[in-house]
């Protein structure tokens, strides 16, 4: 079946801007998760989503950044007033319950001027 | 908060040497992952390490877990330039899953 897929695949913005960014899992699975991923970096996690609750947001760095999963499968990360320190990669990944392998998906690179 | 640290951050070989790369801890872990990701790619999951000294091969590669549970290693036999990419250990959280991960050892394999 089909994998992680993430939109878009590149957002460019600018300073101040908001920026919406969307994970649609592996069919099934009730985790999500996101990260963020500078260069030379490895993934930072933000948020963790078991079924339409976030069960974990101890990741998210302020309060310009919130997630959403509504209907327990495809998600939103939101990022308010975007600033030029928030230019990574996101990634989304999921995975069958909490303690399984991690399915990741291609990304999200976020480039704010 | 729980973070591992990974060495070496490089490592250069020539095609047909080892490679090895060390995940370690100052507590002990409840699980540890193994994830590889090329140039330009998203983390693939390779190995899920939970017992006390267990070591896992998957062809070529060995995995093993410290008596202690405190470190980790990847080790690569007679590398191969497929073998490129960024290595990457993880620590799960006990509680939600969610990983935390090594710096990582990047991975150039001389033809």
């Amino acid at each position: 079946g089909a994998g992680v897929s993430q939109t878009p695949s590149n957002k460019v913005t600018e300073k101040g801007k908001y920026v919406e960014l969307r994970c649609d899992p592996i069919s099934g699975h009730t985790a999500l998760y996101w990260y963020r991923q500078s260069l030379g970096q490895g993934p930072e996690f933000l948020i963790y989503f078991q079924g339409t609750g976030a069960a974990d947001d101890s990741g998210l760095p302020n309060d310009r950044f919130f997630a959403v999963r509504p209907e327990g499968s495809v998600s939103t990360l939101k990022i308010q007033r975007t600033e030029r320190g928030d230019s990574a990669v996101y990634l989304c990944a999921s995975s069958q319950s909490s303690y399984n392998e991690q399915f990741f998906g291609p990304g999200t690179r976020l480039t704010v001027l | 908060g729980q973070q591992v640290m990974q060495i070496p951050q490089y490592q250069h070989v020539q095609e047909g040497e080892d490679f090895t790369t060390y995940c370690n801890s100052s507590t002990t872990l409840s699980n540890i992952q193994w994830y590889k990701q090329r140039p330009g790619g998203h983390p693939v999951f390779l190995i899920q390490l939970v017992k006390s000294g267990e070591v896992k091969k998957q062809k070529r590669l060995t995995f093993q877990f410290g008596e202690a549970k405190k470190n980790s290693s990847l080790h690569i036999t007679a590398t191969q330039t497929t073998d490129v990419g960024t290595y990457f250990c993880a620590v799960g959280s006990s509680n939600t899953g969610k990983l935390i991960f090594g710096q990582g050892t990047t991975l150039q394999v001389k033809p």
